[in-house]
Parts: C-alpha cells; structure tokens; sequence
C-alpha cells in the first residue's frame, strides 16, 4: 500500500472543463512534487514544493496550477487542458528536497482530456 | 534536463537468467543514484540506491557504480516472471530527473 495518496485515480474532461488533483501524504515529508508521465516514456518533472514553498517550476503551462495549502497536502488545479495533457500525473513526496533522498510515489491519477 | 542514457530495451531475458540493465550519465556532479522500478501502470518505487563507488548487493540485486566512467547497472540475478517492469535509475546528484527507462520482460 502506498503512503502517497492521490485522488481521483481517473478523471475525463473537457477541454473547459475546470478540475483539480489531490495528493496526500502522513510521513512528515516536507518535499513535495509533481509528474507527468506520457506513454513508454520516464516521469517528467512539472513542480517542486519544499517545506510548503515552490521551489521549481518547470516552465510548465499556466493552465496548470499547483498548490500547496500544507506540508501534507498538495494540488493541481487544471483549467482549460489540451488534448496532449492526456497523462499519468505523479505525486510524489521526499523527507526535504535533498538530493540524497529518495521519492515516494503516489498511484498517479490518470487523466484523459476530451 | 541532465543527460543520463539508459540501454532502452525492450530488454527479455528468459526465467532463472541475469538481466542487465546500465546507465550512463553526462553530469560529473552526480555521485550517487537510485533505482526505481516501475510496474505498467503503476508508479515508480525505489529498489535500490548507491551512495559510492563499487558494488551493493540486496538480495538479487546488486547496483554496480563506476564514477570514473560514469557508468552504473544495475544487475538481476535468478529473474522472475514478477521482475518484468520497467527501471529507471536517477541520479541523486539531479534526482528529480530519470534516465530514459529499460524496459524488461522475463520469460518463463
């Protein structure tokens, strides 16, 4: 069972459509993160929350919009996505933003735009 | 995004063989990395890490790192039905970034 708690696990939605993802984790983790993962292809990085701060933001499009209203929880908004978004979304946490520290991943949710 | 190659498969082995999957990287900061193992449709899970130069063993697995030539494997010793996954190794010098993957197939 995972520590890292992500809902919905599917979501479908249009192109105006305004959603947001969830993510949770209860392991004191004070490094949160963000991943889009396409078909056959490694995790990329989208956003970096350290101890509830954004501390990178991969040059990712405004229509994506992280939040982090604690260090246990963690959004994305989503607004008027494209097609191509269609991913694996990952969450992710690390005890601090270290590089020596592994992440723990969250089941993804799996998100399809019409 | 730091370059780091992996042998990008598909890589099949048959049961009971040692699968070996490499990773070259160009960033001399690097010094240590994980490996993550990824199921399909499943989310990456960490399966080892190694911290200096040389061999660690876990069980099957044993992550070999050369920093000299940039280079690390990861070995699979024995490789079961249940290892058939996709591994991705990461540096830990730029962890938030994964090598390209290897996907692996044992065959019973």
């Amino acid at each position: 069972d995972t520590e890292v708690t992500q809902t919905p696990k599917h979501l479908v939605m249009g192109m105006t459509n305004k959603k947001s993802l969830k993510c949770e984790q209860h392991m004191g983790h004070r490094a949160m993160y963000w991943y889009k993962q396409k078909a056959k292809k490694p995790p990329e990085l989208m956003f970096v929350y350290s101890y509830e701060k954004l501390s990178i933001n991969e040059s990712v499009p405004s229509r994506f919009s992280p939040e982090c209203p604690n260090s246990s929880l963690l959004n994305l908004h989503l607004h008027a996505l494209q097609p191509e978004d269609s991913a694996l979304y990952l969450c992710a946490s690390s005890q601090t933003d270290r590089v020596e520290q592994p992440q723990h991943f969250g089941d993804g949710t799996r998100l399809s735009i019409l | 995004q730091k370059e780091v190659e992996q042998n990008s498969g598909p890589l099949s082995v048959p049961e009971g063989a040692i699968a070996s999957l490499n990773c070259t990287y160009s960033d001399r900061v690097s010094q240590s990395f994980f490996w993550y193992r990824q199921y399909s449709g499943k989310s990456p899970e960490l399966i080892m890490s190694i911290y200096s130069n040389g061999d660690k063993e876990d069980g099957r697995f044993t992550a070999q790192l050369n920093k000299a030539s940039q280079y690390v494997s990861l070995l699979i010793r024995d490789s079961q039905p249940s290892d058939s996954a996709t591994y991705l190794c990461a540096p830990t010098g730029n962890q938030f970034y994964f090598g390209t993957g290897t996907s692996l197939t044992v065959i019973p």
